[in-house]
């Protein structure tokens, strides 16, 4: 399969922790989103990291990007419980055109 | 700035029923993009679009799944005949142009039930 993996598959936390989430992929990649779906906003772009960056924030995310083992992970600070929603990891690659391929995804929930 | 927009938000059908999702991308976003998301997976592509130009359809069932982007604005993703495993959101996504870093503009999605 060309999909990847996310770890953990589900993951639930006391609001104000921290909140990280792992994502594996199998080819070469230029790029690696990052993706936030929940029933309210539908899927939304969170944050890009290109192939020859190692590590970039945004606000309360950040986000590394270990190109030698295929690796990325989100890190969210100071979960809130609007940030329950389940994320997702893209990895975009040349075959021909600009792809982009979307991993399993990890179900975040923050309880209050 | 309107988004991206689709519809039926939602569909219920019989299986071997034909059905067809319309999308109306970000004014002036040439890509377009429509995927599947079966419940508990990640987006799917199944077919992206350059303006009107097919780009990748390699993962498009093409047996019972067609789309088409007329005038290279609106798009349509049809199924005929549908089957049980087709239930799904269907998303439709677009992008300003063809490139290597850009973000995709997501819709709400159909949801879709075969029965």
């Amino acid at each position: 399969s060309q999909q990847g993996e996310e770890d953990p598959q589900a993951l639930s936390i006391q609001e104000g922790e921290n909140a990280t989430m792992n994502c594996s992929y199998k080819t070469s990649i230029n790029n690696l989103q990052w993706y936030r779906q929940n029933s309210g906003r539908g899927l939304v772009h969170l944050i890009l990291i290109r192939s020859n960056e190692r590590e970039k924030h945004s606000g309360r995310l950040r986000v590394t990007l270990d190109t030698s083992k295929k690796s990325s992970s989100l890190l969210i600070t100071a979960s809130r419980a609007a940030d329950t929603a389940s994320y997702f990891c893209a990895w975009g690659y040349i075959q021909g055109a600009q792809k982009l391929v979307f991993g399993q995804g990890t179900r975040l929930t923050i309880n209050p | 700035e309107a988004g991206v927009a689709q519809s039926p938000r939602y569909k219920i059908i019989e299986k071997r029923q034909s059905v067809a999702f319309w999308c109306n991308p970000i004014s002036g976003h040439a890509t377009l993009y429509w995927y599947q998301q079966i419940l508990g997976q990640g987006p799917k592509l199944l077919i992206q679009f350059q303006n009107n130009g097919v780009v990748d359809d390699s993962q498009l069932p093409k047996d019972r799944f067609s789309a088409e982007r007329l005038k290279g604005v609106d798009s349509t993703l049809k199924i005929q005949p549908a089957k049980l495993e087709d239930s799904a959101v269907y998303l439709c996504a677009s992008t300003q142009r063809a490139g290597t870093y850009n973000e995709q503009f997501f819709g709400p999605g159909t949801r879709l039930t075969v029965l």
